[in-house]
């Protein structure tokens, strides 16, 4: 298994243009996560899903929207980037509500200039 | 609201000395903590747990950590620690009466000379 796979591993962003991060995992999981973690601030829960179709917002969900048409995938969308946006973002998984372990994938690099 | 708090930015340790990461928390109900390591430029790696039962967990790389209710304080220890121990720690809690969401703390970077 590759576990949770995300892309781009990097990128520069110029203000006002969009991405999609793609995250990707192939253990079957129903729940999957958007994280950021900024310096010194740990992880904040942008968006997560608990199955496909399902899609719910974390704490910090402005300027960002998720979709999940899959078991498999759950892509993040930035439609006009910030630079308030610069950060790493992780994607994460686990199989149920009672999983208690997370996979996380490897991150992605993001800065808007 | 749930809240993770790691008081310490950095911890410096000698290899082959005993080490200790702080992390205290706040919940409403039974707490689930977690503790996870991030190396760098790597995702997070789940290390250990508490659930229930036991006060003293055992985790991966020789890791444990303590679980004490009367102080809320969920710390990582390891007896020896090794350079190769060197990284980001992030302390987490769940609270099932929050949705099961995960909060993470702030991170403490552990620095491990020779």
């Amino acid at each position: 298994n590759a576990g949770v796979t995300q892309t781009p591993k990097f990128r520069i962003l110029k203000i006002g243009q969009s991405m999609t991060l793609q995250c990707t995992q192939d253990m079957n999981h129903n729940y999957m996560y958007w994280y950021r973690q900024d310096p010194g601030m740990g992880l904040k829960l942008i968006y997560y899903s608990v199955g496909a179709g399902i899609t719910d917002k974390g704490e910090v969900p402005n300027g960002y929207n998720v979709s999940r048409s899959t078991t498999e995938d759950f892509p993040l969308r930035l439609e006009l980037a910030a630079p308030s946006q610069t950060s790493v973002y992780f994607c994460a998984s686990r199989l149920t509500s009672e999983s208690y372990e997370q996979y996380f994938g490897p991150g992605t690099r993001l800065t808007v200039t | 609201a749930q809240s993770v708090a790691q008081p310490e930015d950095q911890v410096n340790v000698a290899e082959g000395n005993p080490l200790t990461v702080k992390c205290t928390y706040s919940v409403s109900g039974n707490p689930y903590l977690f503790w996870y390591v991030q190396y760098p430029n790597r995702g997070l790696q789940f290390l250990l747990k508490y659930i229930t039962g036991d006060n003293l967990v055992k985790g991966s790389y020789g890791f444990e950590a303590e679980f004490n209710k009367s102080q809320t304080s969920f710390h990582l220890k390891k007896p020896s620690a090794l350079v190769s121990d060197s990284a980001l720690y992030f302390c987490a809690v769940r609270d099932k009466n929050a949705g099961n969401m995960l909060t993470f703390g702030g991170g403490t970077r552990l620095m491990v000379k020779p």
